[in-house]
């Protein structure tokens, strides 16, 4: 079925430095969402990107949809340790409305 | 307060003993979902329910079985769990399907162990 590949798997930055994660699938996307799970949470929904191209801001972080509709980023400026934890992308598929969620990125922050 | 709740959050279980995992919203969504979490592996699809009646296999539905008898709940039951089993579940809902981009609202989790 439809698999979304997520990179890098870990990441680890200084604070204050910049952090991006990668979403990449073999087929067109109709749409991406973004979630965060904090150590010991449940995922918590950041974003959705439906249009080709869509760039959306909140804040410190920008999210990306590319042309194709086939990848997307996110983008910290500047991390915090309130931004620790694991980011996840998903998209559309397992099942006619499923969702299929990326291995997510593990953003390591160290002081 | 909008959520979602599941019971128990830690249940540890021996091979072969029937289990059900409870999971409610008061949101009124119609779709609801439930994921397995393990290391490496990500967030995994297991069922989904657009609505009353209407359940879907999703990523790794074996092993498995749900229903959705009531719009809020959506219990999962494992009736003859295994060791492989043993993960973090989540269940999630919300008021469209997913794929067509609303929101998932996730619950708590429930730890499950099989020994």
């Amino acid at each position: 079925g439809q698999q979304v590949m997520q990179i890098p798997q870990y990441q680890h930055v200084q604070e204050g430095e910049d952090f991006t994660t990668y979403c990449n699938s073999s087929t067109t996307l109709s749409n991406i969402q973004w979630y965060k799970q904090r150590p010991g949470g449940h995922p918590v929904f950041l974003i959705q990107l439906v249009k080709s191209g869509e760039v959306k801001k909140q804040k410190r972080l920008t999210f990306q949809f590319g042309e194709a509709k086939k990848n997307s980023s996110l983008h910290i400026t500047a991390t915090q340790t309130t931004d620790v934890g694991t980011y996840f992308c998903a998209g559309p598929g397992g099942g006619a409305d499923g969702l299929t969620f990326g291995k997510g990125t593990h953003l390591i922050i160290q002081p | 307060e909008a959520q979602v709740t599941q019971n128990p959050r830690y249940l540890i279980t021996v091979t072969g003993k029937k289990l059900t995992v409870t999971c409610s919203q008061n949101m009124n969504h119609e779709y609801m979902s439930w994921y397995r979490q393990d290391p490496g592996l990500g967030l995994r699809q297991i069922y989904y329910s657009m609505n009353v009646e209407v359940t879907d296999k999703g990523d790794v539905p074996e092993g498995y079985k749900v229903s959705r008898k009531e719009k809020r709940n959506f219990p999962l039951i494992l009736e003859s769990p295994s060791p492989n089993q043993t993960s973090l579940y989540f269940c999630a809902s919300s008021s469209r399907v997913p794929s067509g981009a609303y929101e998932q609202y996730f619950g708590p989790g429930t730890r499950l162990t099989v020994t």
